[in-house]
């Protein structure tokens, strides 16, 4: 259980264009989902924190007109990287967390590995 | 603000053999969650092993079980009989019980390699 699938896995895009990252919990309500970039041979970095229905927190230093989370649902939390730069490419994923909020594990995508070119 | 403090970018061990992986953390809350995640290549996070601050006994899932140490603020994180499989990175995290701090603050990782 407790399934959270990102999509695309990977994506090349052009300098300037916009990209949308999506994540979905499968078989749970996720009340909140957060959004983390990792960089090679890095640890993961917060970005951002969405519950369903509020605007996302966005983490100190991230640009949140360069990174619009949208979390319209339950099921469905969109990270969208505009104009994409090639200092954008990165890794990022998503995580989910459902009912029982702080006694449960986050569940993790299995992340989007973006290159712009 | 916490933080979580991995102090051994890589470690080696061989094939069954135990390694122990280390992890400090600061906070000031007395309640929170303790976590190891593995990264394997694939890039996928797959939790470990998980801890809760109010428990005494010492987290354990198979081969892998954690030395909490409250007063020390210290999680670490035991592999018995190490396999080729557990070859990964590892990071330890932390997650506290109340808004905002529910999010997953993360260590910089140890890279464990598994030699034959």
């Amino acid at each position: 259980g407790a399934v959270v699938s990102q999509h695309p896995s990977w994506v090349i895009c052009k300098s300037g264009t916009s990209v949308k990252i999506e994540c979905r919990s499968l078989d749970f309500q996720a009340t909140t989902m957060f959004w983390y970039r990792q960089f090679p041979k890095q640890s993961l970095m917060l970005m951002a924190t969405s519950n369903e229905g509020s605007k996302a927190t966005y983490e100190q230093g991230v640009e949140k007109d360069k990174f619009l989370i949208n979390h319209a649902s339950l099921t469905l939390s969109t990270l969208t990287v505009t104009s994409a730069h090639p200092e954008d490419s990165s890794f990022y994923i998503c995580s989910a967390s459902g009912t029982g909020l702080y006694n449960s594990p986050l569940h993790f995508g299995n992340g989007t590995r973006l290159t712009v070119t | 603000a916490q933080t979580v403090t991995q102090s051994q970018p890589e470690m080696s061990v061989q094939e069954a053999e135990t390694v122990t992986l280390s992890c400090t953390y600061d906070t000031s809350e007395s309640d929170y969650y303790l976590f190891w995640y593995k990264q394997p290549p694939s890039r996928q996070m797959i939790l470990v092993i998980r801890q809760e601050a109010y428990k005494q006994q010492n987290a354990t899932e198979n081969r892998f079980s954690v030395n909490f140490q409250k007063a020390a603020k210290s999680f670490s994180l035991k592999i018995s009989d190490s396999q080729l499989g557990d070859a990964a990175m590892y990071f330890c995290a932390y997650r506290g019980y109340t808004g905002t701090a529910s999010k997953l603050t993360f260590g910089t990782g140890t890279r464990l390699q598994v030699t034959l």
